[in-house]
């Protein structure tokens, strides 16, 4: 979606290292939320924020929402194995009801 | 809970075919979504319902795709007749509307036509 855009489209990090993945929207945004897809199989929830600033950790995982609500970053410190597989960031805006519009995805592999 | 269950898992016909992919949402969720996903168009959303009333439809392709939701607990995606370019995985989705707005997905149907 135009609306949406994420990136990097795709990242290949060794074991260990740390990352960042973006995602920014046109629009101010609602909601932001992150998911995680392993291929061939459906989206699993990581986490979700609403407000402007606010961060949200869940194990080796941290969300950020920006002051304005157009910007979110998920960083994984200590990548593992297990981190590979499609991150997407869904998008809830004001006055679209609760339907999402997510962005393309970023693809990630984690190298031993 | 057994979580968003979709049929069948994979489906593979010919052009021209009547296709059919069902949707059991979590029980006690009040709103469902349909998105398709294909590598040259990301996740798109095809259509949502809020207490099985459409509510949103504006993804759905063309008149070769229909949806339904007869009751709180079934949902299909209907393509008759089905084409090549519907090649895709189609994913269902549930929510409590009205909730954090976490949206609870199936495992995917992979739908090629031939």
């Amino acid at each position: 979606s135009q609306e949406l855009e994420q990136s990097p489209q795709s990242l290949i990090v060794q074991e260990g290292k740390n990352l960042t993945i973006n995602c920014t929207s046109s629009k101010t945004l609602y909601g932001l939320y992150w998911y995680k897809q392993k291929y061939g199989e459906g989206l699993i929830f990581l986490m979700m924020l609403q407000k402007g600033g606010e961060e949200k950790s869940h194990e080796k995982i941290t969300a950020k929402l920006d002051e304005k609500k157009q910007q979110s970053s998920l960083h994984i410190t200590a990548s593992q194995p297990s981190h590979a597989g499609i991150y997407l960031c869904g998008a809830q805006f004001t006055g679209g009801g609760n339907k999402l519009t997510f962005g393309t995805g970023t693809q990630l592999k984690v190298e031993l | 809970d057994a979580g968003v269950i979709q049929s069948p898992r994979h489906e593979v016909t010919e052009m021209g075919q009547e296709v059919t992919l069902r949707c059991k949402p979590i029980s006690g969720h009040n709103s469902l979504f349909w998105y398709r996903q294909t590598m040259m168009r990301g996740l798109e959303l095809l259509i949502y319902f809020n207490n099985n009333v459409p509510i949103d439809d504006s993804g759905m392709p063309e008149d070769r795709f229909s949806a339904k939701m007869p009751n709180a607990s079934f949902s299909t995606l209907k393509i008759q007749p089905s084409e090549p370019r519907d090649s895709a995985v189609y994913f269902c989705a549930s929510s409590l509307a009205g909730g954090s707005g976490e949206q609870f997905f199936g495992p995917g149907t992979r739908l090629t036509v031939l």
